[in-house]
């Protein structure tokens, strides 16, 4: 079973701290993506990764950075926390030629505070 | 832009038959894909429709017609935990490799 594996089920900040959200995943997939999930809106998608070092921005980039050294760590920085970034924050990963499946991690809900 | 169109809430009994509809507007579409979320959990991955027609699994099944930019999902012999959010999701190269979901549909389901 492929695993995507996120460092904090939960998190509370300080607003204008840097924050960084973990993801690793276990079963070699080029992608990876960040989306984070509010009631009513839905994913809405953050940045994503198809190979190492390469990041791609995505529908709300702003007040948000990634890094991605290593095929199977997608890193989340929050550059300075703010508290409209109190989201759910949902990663994950899927093959190169699988782009329609993915395989999500459980989540890490950041509260700023 | 892109954007895709579900409705919030759908409720049905036990048994039961519903179907979930999704409408979507993007360029350079490739294919439309279904996420079930249980509260509190990830979303995983039910189906893909690429083509035109029905793709079956199981009590579930996926529809796309890709002229009128529409697909559906359908959950037959519904049971109690069936009871979560599905989204779909479309494929294109407006966003390259990645999905765009839509805002979800809760499915409650009672006895």
């Amino acid at each position: 079973d492929v695993k995507v594996t996120q460092s904090s089920r939960y998190l509370v900040k300080r607003t204008g701290e840097k924050v960084f959200l973990e993801c690793v995943q276990d079963m070699d997939h080029e992608n990876m993506f960040w989306y984070r999930q509010d009631p009513g809106l839905g994913l809405r998608l953050i940045y994503f990764s198809y190979d190492v070092k390469m990041k791609e921005k995505g529908d709300i980039p702003e007040g948000y950075s990634v890094s991605r050294e290593k095929k199977e760590r997608f890193s989340l920085i929050l550059e300075s926390a703010s508290t409209n970034q109190t989201s759910m924050y949902l990663c994950a990963s899927s093959l190169r030629d699988r782009t329609y499946g993915y395989t999500f991690g459980s989540g890490t809900r950041l509260t700023v505070v | 832009g892109q954007s895709l169109e579900q409705p919030s809430e759908v409720t049905a009994v036990e048994g039961a038959i519903v179907q979930i509809n999704c409408t979507y507007q993007t360029s350079g579409f490739y294919g439309l894909s279904w996420y079930q979320q249980h509260d509190g959990g990830a979303p995983t991955f039910l189906s893909y429709n690429a083509l035109d027609g029905l793709e079956e699994t199981g009590r579930f099944s996926s529809f796309l017609s890709r002229s009128d930019s529409y697909g559906y999902l359908l959950l037959q012999e519904l049971q109690m935990k069936d009871s979560a959010s599905y989204f779909c999701a479309v494929r294109s190269n407006q966003a390259g490799t990645a999905l765009i979901f839509g805002k979800g549909t809760t499915l409650s389901v009672s006895s």
